[in-house]
């Protein structure tokens, strides 16, 4: 079955600094991925819409320039966090679809960041 | 744009009984909707899904069904095990115009031994 892996899983950084997360889809091509914030106990929350190729989709109330997503191939897209501040800590998950016929997506493992 | 509400938000039930969590969507127009099984600091696992275009489905001691007309769904789990302990997620979209899924705000079900 299709396979997403996100790298790293957990991650630990000093306020001001940025941090990048990778996700690939390991055995299919993936033209979209999705980002997805996930506070403890709550559901997912989309953040963006990542295209391979073009700009990346925000959801409303997203910062585009905190939240940088870059899809330069149909196997991988990556997240960088910017400038973090303790409020970025959270748990961030990326999803994919082999496309059309499978709608069912496959998530990475997810990253746990945290803020210091 | 879409809509989904999930209840309830919390369920615990004794081993060996069943378990229902309903969700409700707003558009219309959505035609796919699939259930995911979230076990604690892990990734959702799509459990089980279900298109438009027909009214129930089942695999093994999990069923869905959907109601179009009034726009609910619902997950049930039968026999419940301590390991289907975990957060479901119900989520709505329509593949044909977007891979975007809109998620319910899930599910934490607890089966007591």
């Amino acid at each position: 079955g299709a396979v997403v892996s996100q790298h790293p899983s957990r991650v630990i950084c000093k306020s001001g600094t940025s941090v990048k997360i990778e996700c690939r889809s390991l055995d299919f091509q993936a033209t979209t991925m999705f980002w997805y914030r996930q506070f403890p106990k709550k559901s997912l929350m989309l953040m963006a819409t990542s295209n391979e190729g073009s700009k990346a989709t925000y959801e409303q109330g997203v910062e585009k320039d905190k939240f940088l997503i870059n899809h330069a191939s149909l196997t991988l897209s990556t997240l960088t966090v910017t400038s973090a501040h303790p409020e970025d800590s959270s748990f961030y998950i990326c999803s994919a679809s082999p496309g059309t016929g499978d709608y069912g997506y496959t998530f990475g493992s997810g990253t746990r960041l945290t803020v210091v | 744009g879409e809509n989904v509400e999930q209840h309830p938000s919390t369920l615990s039930v004794q081993e060996g009984d069943s378990a229902v969590i309903k969700c409700t969507y707003s558009d219309s127009a959505s035609n796919y909707f699939p259930w995911y099984k979230q076990e604690l600091g892990k990734r959702p696992q799509l459990i089980i899904d279900i298109r438009s275009n027909v009214g129930e489905k089942k695999d093994q001691r999990i069923a869905v069904t959907l109601n179009k007309t009034a726009k609910h769904f619902s997950l049930h789990i039968t026999e419940t095990q301590p390991e289907d302990s975990a957060v479901y997620f119900c989520a709505a979209t329509n593949p044909t115009r977007t891979y975007k899924y809109i998620f319910g705000t899930g599910t934490r079900l607890k089966v007591l031994a």
